[in-house]
């Protein structure tokens, strides 16, 4: 089966770093999605890995390892705008289609 | 440059009842894909559509269908609706061959 399970919630301070985990039993996938959404919007793009290893932009940078089913968002300079649930997702070439996560929730406090 | 917009913003159904539920891509765009989001969980993809044709399908039933328009602004239906099909439902456009979609803001419905 394609199972992707990310921790239901996490807490942060401002201006700390955290790191938020993906562990997937997905097969055949071409890539791996990280996203933004705040309650009651859209989900918003934040990385997209193909290849292993990090990939930074800005604050935020994206890790995959494909031979362990892992995969991380760490986010830097914790900002309380930063508070959303974040959601990776495998892209299937298949079908076309997107395999979610359920999200993890991040709450930022001063 | 647009982004996806979707409409209605909020409806309120009744079990049976039939839905249309709208979505114009963003400019450029020329694949839409419809998603369902229950409350508390990540999307589950229901269909994507391209040149016209669903060239993707998730584990739906039948009675979700969709099309897309020659502008590529698409409709997501779902006839006989049923209480658990109460869920936030997102439309996502891009371009066939880049992975990078655009999310409009989502349809909440609620079944009733």
């Amino acid at each position: 089966g394609q199972n992707i399970d990310q921790p239901t919630e996490m807490t942060a301070t401002e201006g700390a770093i955290v790191q938020i985990n993906c562990t997937y039993q997905t097969s055949g996938f071409n890539g791996l999605f990280w996203y933004q959404q705040h309650a009651g919007e859209a989900p918003t793009f934040l990385s997209y890995n193909v290849l292993d290893g990090l990939e930074e932009k800005g604050r935020f940078s994206s890790f995959l390892s494909r031979s362990k089913g892992y995969s991380y968002l760490l986010l830097k300079e914790l900002q309380m705008k930063d508070s959303a649930s974040y959601l990776c997702a495998a892209y299937m070439d298949s079908n076309y289609q997107l395999i979610w996560g359920a999200g993890t929730k991040l709450i930022i406090k001063p | 440059e647009t982004g996806v917009t979707q409409s209605p913003t909020h409806l309120i159904k009744t079990r049976g009842q039939q839905v249309t539920l709208r979505c114009s891509s963003q400019s450029g765009h020329n694949t839409v894909s419809w998603y369902q989001q229950a409350l508390g969980q990540g999307p589950q993809f229901i269909f994507q559509y391209y040149r016209e044709e669903e060239n993707g399908r998730g584990n739906f039933p039948p009675r979700f269908s969709g099309l897309q328009f020659p502008n590529y602004s698409s409709e997501l239906n779902v006839n006989a609706l049923e209480l658990d099909d109460s869920a936030l439902y997102l439309c996502a456009s891009s371009l066939a061959g880049n992975y990078g979609y655009t999310f409009g803001s989502g349809t909440r419905l609620t079944v009733v």
